[in-house]
């Protein structure tokens, strides 16, 4: 099974501060997401990207910046935070070639901006 | 554009008893999207509970079932009897996959507690 791994797990700010949520995927996916929960909502993507150096723009991009260093890495950076973008952030990748759709999803990183 | 409409939780249930979680979708990208239910556990992260790729199938796994209906755009999760392990938060999802891309669409979640 596939392995994400997220950090921090916790982490609180001020407006305007910068933040970078990291994830490492160990089963070599080409895909890579990243979505926020929030309630009411569910899951939102972000970004994505199909493999190193790729991004993709999701539905709800605006206030975040992504990249792809590597076919593990995957970082999703907020510049200026702000406190709409208190939520809960879950990297998860994908292999369309084998497990077509599944995504595998790490545990979660919990933001506050205050 | 496409979507997923589930259940308005928070959901209770006394344990034995039976479950079901509806969700229907909309899905204008692609003629026929795989369906998924994730379910998160309390400090988890998502993870599969069930997946259907084929319009009529239906898929089941640690008892709970949900049939791919495409006339009526829908994929029910049902559970016969339920059990205090079974509160999470449960998501429904709509995958979309062509050439260039893949990604899930997710429903707004419903979250389960199973009482004794």
């Amino acid at each position: 099974e596939a392995a994400v791994t997220q950090s921090p797990r916790n982490k609180v700010t001020v407006t305007g501060g910068n933040v970078t949520l990291s994830c490492r995927q160990t089963n070599s996916h080409n895909y890579m997401y990243w979505y926020r929960q929030d309630t009411g909502h569910g899951l939102r993507l972000i970004h994505y990207s199909y493999g190193a150096g790729n991004l993709q723009i999701g539905d709800v991009p605006d206030g975040y910046k992504a990249t792809r260093t590597t076919q593990e890495d995957f970082f999703l950076l907020l510049e200026l935070a702000s406190p709409s973008q208190t939520s809960l952030y879950f990297c998860a990748s994908s292999d369309a070639r084998t497990s077509g759709n599944t995504l595998y999803f790490g545990e979660g990183s919990r933001l506050i901006v205050v | 554009g496409d979507s997923v409409t589930q259940t308005e939780g928070p959901v209770t249930v006394s344990e034995s008893e039976s479950l079901i979680i509806n969700c229907t979708y909309s899905a204008t990208s692609i003629a026929y999207p795989n369906l998924f239910w994730y379910v998160r556990y309390p400090g988890e992260g998502l993870q599969l509970l069930l997946k259907v790729i084929t319009a009529g199938q239906k898929g089941s796994s640690r008892g709970f079932e949900a049939t791919y209906n495409k006339e009526t755009t829908s994929f029910h999760l049902q559970k016969a009897s339920v059990q205090e392990s079974d509160s999470a938060v449960y998501y429904c999802a709509l995958g979309i996959a062509s050439s260039s891309f893949s990604k899930l669409v997710f429903g707004q979640g419903t979250s389960l507690s199973v009482v004794p």
